[in-house]
């Protein structure tokens, strides 16, 4: 099975500031078939299910701040959030969604 | 917009039963595959079970292989998770959760969630 680690578990970062989370898998998760990476990042705020960020590594979903943005591919993959906001505190998740479906522990972004 | 609303959480013993039911709206239901994801403290967000949009495909995790039961009644806009020999393991928040793929006879993404309700397996 593909596992996906995720790092930092936990970070603070002042508003305004860059906030950089990185996803690795444990096998490259590029398909050479149709050229695509089978990841997708998910924003959870407190008591809310996880929100759909990115698809395919780096497409963005419909009414994400283009401050968001997704990288990579293969097995090492970057969510970046420029010029952090408030709004921005949740706990981000990687997800593999080729053959199966693993999660990232998650990673809990907070303010400085 | 897609909403996704589940219910029939609640507490139940250790080897007991339940069935959880998400009703859909705002989208074509029979055209997309659903799954069911759940979350716990421990074991963080799992992804249990996908349905192809027809209900003619099914696919399971292997920890809940032989127990959960996933079904779906389009005429109804319902999603089903029938579960059964619950272990004290299974508390978690249970999500219905609709994939972006159209007519795909596997899953792919996860593009919209359900609010999720609460199962405790408890003595």
């Amino acid at each position: 099975d593909i596992v996906m680690t995720q790092s930092p578990d936990s970070l603070a970062v002042s508003l305004g500031e860059r906030a950089t989370i990185t996803c690795r898998s444990s096998q490259n998760i590029l398909q050479s078939s149709n050229n695509k990476n089978y990841l997708a990042w998910y924003q959870q705020k407190p008591g809310q299910p996880p929100n759909l960020l990115f698809y395919w590594a780096s497409t963005r979903a419909f009414g994400v701040p283009d401050r968001f943005s997704g990288s990579g591919s293969g097995t090492d993959f970057t969510l970046a959030i420029s010029n952090l906001q408030s709004e921005d505190v949740a706990v981000y998740y990687c997800l593999y969604y080729g053959t199966t479906y693993s999660f990232g522990q998650g990673t809990k972004l907070e303010i400085k | 917009q897609v909403q996704l609303v589940e219910s029939g959480g609640g507490v139940v013993h250790p080897g007991g039963s339940l069935r959880l039911s998400c009703v859909a709206s705002g989208f074509t239901f029979s055209a997309f595959g659903m799954h069911w994801v759940r979350q716990s403290p421990d074991k963080g967000l799992e992804w249990l079970t996908f349905i192809r949009y027809d209900g003619d495909e099914k696919f399971y995790a292997d920890t809940v292989r032989g127990r959960f039961f996933v079904s779906r009644d389009n005429s109804m806009n319902t999603l089903y998770l029938r579960m059964s020999s619950l272990r004290l393991e299974d508390t978690a928040v249970y999500y219905c959760v609709k994939d972006q793929c159209r007519g795909c006879s596997s899953g792919e993404f996860f593009d919209s969630w359900g609010p999720g309700t609460l199962i405790t397996v408890s003595s």
